[in-house]
């Protein structure tokens, strides 16, 4: 069964911890990306890899660190350099190209206390 | 990156057609325009895509004027399951690698009255 798989999916961190989102996809998939939602916004793009070892930064990277060893993982790291990391985070993947679709998780909502 | 931008919000009444237009004004040569759909707490998922001219599959229609600075999604007949967000993409279709962010907007909220 072919998909996104976002873990977990409600997730609680103290202040000043890092943690670390799952995203994993079995849709042989080129492309991942990490976006951050907050209440009643759009999406924003926080990183973005089109290729295994590569990645680039979105438009609001600070705090936050991803890796891509793996064509179908790409785990987000939100360090504690984050301010406000308390928001609902989507994982997504697509071939390469703007002429595709791309496929989300479910989400993780992260909330920091 | 090609902008876009939509209307903030729409309101509809079950049974009506509904057409959101996206304006693009700095499309280029390579985009396509892609639109999405997002329920609450919910990953977006994808609507339809297109070039130019008109795309209709067995969810909604998207028209393409020539100049393709804009882009309309039509939805036949709405209920109140269609009550949702919807995003306008444009995306370089030539795949090169990194070239292809998938930026999102705001979006247009719309919300279907019984």
């Amino acid at each position: 069964d072919g998909g996104i798989t976002q873990s977990p999916k409600y997730l609680f961190r103290k202040e000043g911890q890092n943690v670390t989102l799952s995203c994993e996809q079995n849709l042989n998939h080129d492309a991942m990306y990490w976006y951050r939602q907050d209440p009643g916004q759009g999406l924003r793009l926080i990183y973005y890899s089109q290729i295994v070892n590569d990645f680039q930064k979105g438009d609001i990277a600070e705090g936050y660190s991803v890796s891509r060893e793996k064509k179908e993982s790409f785990p987000l790291t939100v360090t504690s350099a984050q301010k406000n990391p308390t928001a609902f985070y989507l994982c997504a993947s697509s071939p390469a190209g703007g002429d595709t679709e791309a496929f989300f998780g479910q989400g993780t909502r992260l909330t920091v206390v | 990156l090609a902008k876009t931008t939509q209307p903030i919000s729409m309101d509809s009444y079950e049974g009506q057609e509904v057409n959101i237009t996206c304006s693009h004004n700095n499309i280029a040569t390579n985009d396509y325009i892609t639109w999405y759909q997002q329920f609450p707490s919910q990953g977006p998922r994808f609507i339809i895509q297109g070039y130019k001219t008109k795309v209709t599959n067995e969810v909604a229609s998207l028209f393409i004027p020539a100049d393709r600075k804009s882009s309309t999604l039509s939805l036949p007949r709405v209920s109140l399951s269609d009550t949702a967000v919807y995003y306008c993409l444009v995306g370089d279709g030539v795949g090169r690698a990194g070239s292809y962010q998938l930026t999102f907007g705001k979006g247009t909220k719309l919300s279907v009255i019984p």
